[in-house]
Formats: C-alpha cells, sequence, structure tokens
C-alpha cells in the first residue's frame, strides 16, 4: 500500500513569501505529526493531530507556523512571512495511533528560503 | 541528494561484520523507544521499537537493547551489509506510540565493501 505522501519535494521561496506544504497519511492513520529536521540533525516535533483535532502544538516554533487537518486525513503545514532560519526538511509522519504501532514518515519536503 | 547529518558520529564497519550504535536518552518517564533509518533524501524508516517492560527485541537481523538503569540503548545489525549504510536515529516516546517523539542526534553507518 501507499506509503506517507509529501509535496512538493523542495521548495524555494523568498524570505517574506508563505509556503503551504502538503501531508497525505497513510490511508485509515488516525495520527499524523509533523517534524522539522535541519541539516546533520534529528527531527524535531512540531505539532500532533488525532484525526482533525490538534492535540499538541508546542513545537511550532511561532505563530508564523500554523497546521491544519480539516478531514481528518490531509494535513497542510503553512509558513507565513517565512524566514531564513525556516529552512529545514519537513516530515510528516502519522500512526493508527495503537499500541505498539510506530510512526511511519513521508520523505519530507525540502524548504529552502533566499 | 543532499546528505542526511554532515557532521554526525560516523561508525565505519567491514561487510559482514556486527554493528553496534548506542544511544543515549533523556526522559526517565519514556516507555516506547524506537530506532529509525534515514538514507539521504529519504525519510525516517521504521526499523524496530521496544517498550520499557522489554529489555531486549529481535529483528530480522537487528536486535535492540534497552538499560533503563543508564538510559541506554543500542542496536545491533548482524552481517552487515553496503545496504545498511546510512544515518541511524534513536527516538524516545511515552504512553504509547501514538505521541510524540523525541530524537537522538544520529550515528552515521558507513559499510566498506
Amino acid at each position: 500500500g501507499a506509503g506517507v505522501s509529501q509535496s512538493p519535494r523542495y521548495k524555494v521561496a523568498k524570505r517574506g513569501q508563505d509556503v503551504a506544504l502538503r501531508c497525505d497519511p497513510i490511508s485509515g492513520h488516525v495520527s499524523l505529526f509533523w517534524y522539522q529536521q535541519a541539516l546533520g540533525q534529528g527531527p524535531e516535533f512540531l505539532t500532533y493531530f488525532q484525526n482533525e483535532a490538534q492535540l499538541d502544538k508546542s513545537g511550532l516554533p511561532s505563530d508564523r507556523f500554523f497546521a491544519e487537518r480539516p478531514e481528518g486525513s490531509v494535513s497542510t503545514l503553512k509558513i507565513q512571512r517565512t524566514q531564513q532560519e525556516d529552512s529545514a526538511v519537513y516530515l510528516c509522519a502519522s500512526s493508527p495511533n495503537r499500541e505498539n504501532q510506530p510512526q511511519h514518515f513521508g520523505d519530507g519536503t525540502r524548504l529552502s528560503i533566499l | 541528494g543532499e546528505s542526511v547529518g554532515l557532521h554526525l558520529p560516523t561508525l565505519s564497519v567491514q561487510e559482514g561484520d556486527n554493528s553496534i550504535i548506542n544511544c543515549a536518552y533523556s526522559n526517565s518517564a519514556s516507555d516506547y523507544f524506537i530506532w529509525y533509518k534515514q538514507e539521504s533524501g529519504k525519510g525516517p524508516q521504521f526499523i524496530i521499537d521496544i517498550r520499557s517492560n522489554m529489555d531486549k527485541r529481535q529483528g530480522q537481523r537487528v536486535t535492540v537493547l534497552l538499560n533503563k538503569t543508564v538510559k541506554h540503548l543500542s542496536l545491533q545489525i548482524a552481517a552487515t551489509q553496503p545496504g545498511d549504510s546510512a544515518v541511524y536515529f534513536c527516538a524516545e516516546g511515552y504512553n504509547n506510540a501514538g505521541n510524540m517523539l523525541t530524537f537522538g542526534g544520529g550515528t552515521r553507518l558507513m559499510v566498506k565493501p
């Protein structure tokens, strides 16, 4: 079956522009996570959804970052007024939210802010 | 694609040898631990996980060991192959697998043919 799909794979934007990153989780997966991965580092948690409910957004670095999952499936991470420090790989993961079921990751969107 | 982990600790092994990758975790409340493999330009790929009520779990060619006393996790790969070359991350979580993961810094494994 299909894994987690993210688009676009690469995004280049000028500083100050708004960007939107899309995640299609594995079908039927209740939980959806966004992580940010800087070069040479491990992923860092941004936010977590269970179905359409955003249960944890403690990792979002500023109020320029906004995520939604309106129908409990596809999710969008939006970054407003992008800054150079937003350049990173943005990873999406999903899981069935049952015990002993790991998170499965997409290949990420590499965001470069010029 | 762009390399993951340009300045990570590196473990270099000969093809066919066993590899051991170590990880220290930080939160004594964590009850779920997981290893991921990440190749350049790709997302983390699940390898194996373990809950805190176990100290060892085996998969195909991989074994994870958990020492809660010293908050240490290790990943053993038997008969390492060139396709195992990647960056390996451990991660910790709690309550259940549905919650956020906290990742370690990663180790690059290089397998020499």
